[in-house]
């Protein structure tokens, strides 16, 4: 069972330029969730999504930033217009559907993104 | 809305000794769960230990244990016997019982194990 993978583990983008995260996640897991971490912080939640679905997006930022789970494919995570500032590590976790129970979420190796 | 604390941004211990990372959170909810993950320097996030705060022992995996003070809104982790493969970034973590598997982080404390 391959663990939740992210592509490209590197992706350098001029500033205006549109960056695409994505992110399979594990076997059975309906549920993903987007972090983002900056240089020498820890992760912040940006949004969780199931297939076709968008539950708590508290954590974007209102512009320039979207995400999408389709029902087949992996979820993407997009940010238009980079800046300087977007540069950082972006990680993705997974987590199965277990009704009212929780479980750990399950992470991927992140996406490290550099604006020049 | 939760809150996560690590006061100790670095920390560093002699091999073969026993080392704890302090953590402090908020919350006024009264079911959730507490996490610690360690980063090394590949960056892949890997869960340590896992503490249901309903549970009143203490979680332990091998050289790794808590101190859950669920009064005081505590939750270290001790490192016994600490070995160089230790050396990574500590983040501990906070999920609610209500938002899926949704954590919030602390800012993490860089444990550095010497020879």
């Amino acid at each position: 069972n391959a663990g939740v993978m992210q592509n490209p583990r590197h992706l350098v983008r001029r500033r205006g330029q549109e960056a695409r995260l994505r992110c399979s996640p594990m076997k059975g897991h309906s549920h993903v969730y987007w972090y983002r971490q900056l240089p020498e912080e820890g992760l912040k939640f940006m949004v969780y999504l199931q297939k076709e679905n968008i539950i708590d997006e508290s954590g974007m930022p209102k512009e320039r930033f979207s995400a999408e789970f389709p029902k087949e494919g992996p979820s993407i995570l997009r940010i238009q217009q980079v800046v300087r500032g977007d540069s950082a590590a972006y990680f993705c976790a997974s987590s199965p559907f277990k009704g009212s129970l929780n479980t750990e979420a399950f992470f991927g190796q992140g996406t490290r993104l550099t604006v020049v | 809305a939760q809150t996560v604390t690590q006061s100790q941004p670095e920390m560093s211990v002699q091999e073969a000794e026993t080392v704890t990372l302090s953590c402090t959170y908020d919350t006024s909810e009264s079911n959730y769960y507490l996490f610690w993950y360690k980063q090394p320097p590949s960056r892949q996030m890997i869960l340590v230990i896992r503490q249901e705060a309903y549970k009143q022992q203490n979680a332990t995996e091998n050289r790794f244990s808590v101190n859950f003070q669920k009064a005081a809104k505590s939750f270290s982790l001790k490192i016994s016997d600490s070995q160089l493969g230790d050396t990574a970034m500590y983040f501990c973590a906070f999920m609610k019982e209500t938002s899926g598997s949704r954590l919030t982080f602390g800012e993490g404390t860089q444990l550095t194990v010497n020879p």
